[in-house]
């Protein structure tokens, strides 16, 4: 139950194609979901994070797109650049404590010039 | 602002030995969280440290622990080290333990042989 799955495992887009990564939750329990982008050599950094009382979150090229319902959350990446070529983590935390974080396995971003 | 600095960046040590990872939290912040990347995996909570005390622990043995002190610097202590303990040792600081995003050091890369 404590488990966030997330593919494709890997993606490959065209420089300006859109990049869609997908994750899904089993615990219902769970109130914030953030996505980390983390480059070679370095530490996650914060993207972007959506609470689950709003279905869409857009900061820049990047959206968050949230289906309580469902138990999925989205991340769009409009307008890609082959400087977005990173590995991207969705994640998912318990009530009352956003630094106690779940990770999904992540997913390798190629954005071809 | 000074972000997240964790020592060492590189460290080899043998099966069976002790080490101590140090993380220097980013200004401002009170709460440290520990996570283990293993490669090509998302980061595994480990632990976290508000106040000084342990907040909350993840699957993790006792070999693992950890320390926080009134500057709000920690420590992660692995102790019986296994080959399996080869990972990104990662550390995160944030204001509070709720409402607060996680901002993460570069880590330290441990290999065990």
């Amino acid at each position: 139950q404590q488990q966030v799955k997330q593919s494709p495992q890997s993606l490959i887009v065209q420089k300006g194609g859109i990049s869609i990564i997908n994750c899904a939750y089993e615990n219902t329990a769970f109130d914030y979901f953030p996505w980390y982008q983390q480059f070679p050599g370095k530490g996650p950094a914060l993207l972007i994070a959506i609470r689950p009382d709003v279905s869409e979150k857009k900061e820049g090229r990047f959206t968050i797109s949230f289906n309580k319902s469902a138990k999925q959350f989205s991340l769009h990446i409009m307008d890609s650049q082959p400087g977005d070529s990173a590995t991207y983590f969705c994640a998912a935390s318990p009530p009352s404590n956003t630094g106690k974080l779940i990770f999904g396995q992540g997913t390798t971003l190629q954005v071809k010039p | 602002e000074t972000g997240v600095t964790q020592s060492p960046t590189h460290l080899i040590k043998t099966r069976g030995q002790q080490v101590t990872l140090r993380c220097s939290s980013q200004s401002g912040h009170n709460t440290v969280s520990w996570y283990q990347q293993a490669l090509g995996q998302g980061p595994q909570f480990i632990f976290q440290y508000y106040r000084e005390e342990e907040n909350g622990r993840g699957n993790f043995p006792p070999r693992f622990s950890g320390l926080q002190f009134p500057n709000y610097s920690s420590e992660l202590n692995v102790n019986a080290l296994e080959l399996d303990d080869s990972a990104l040792y990662l550390c995160a600081s944030s204001q509070g333990v709720n409402n607060s995003p996680l901002h993460f050091g570069n880590g330290t890369r441990l290999t065990v042989t």
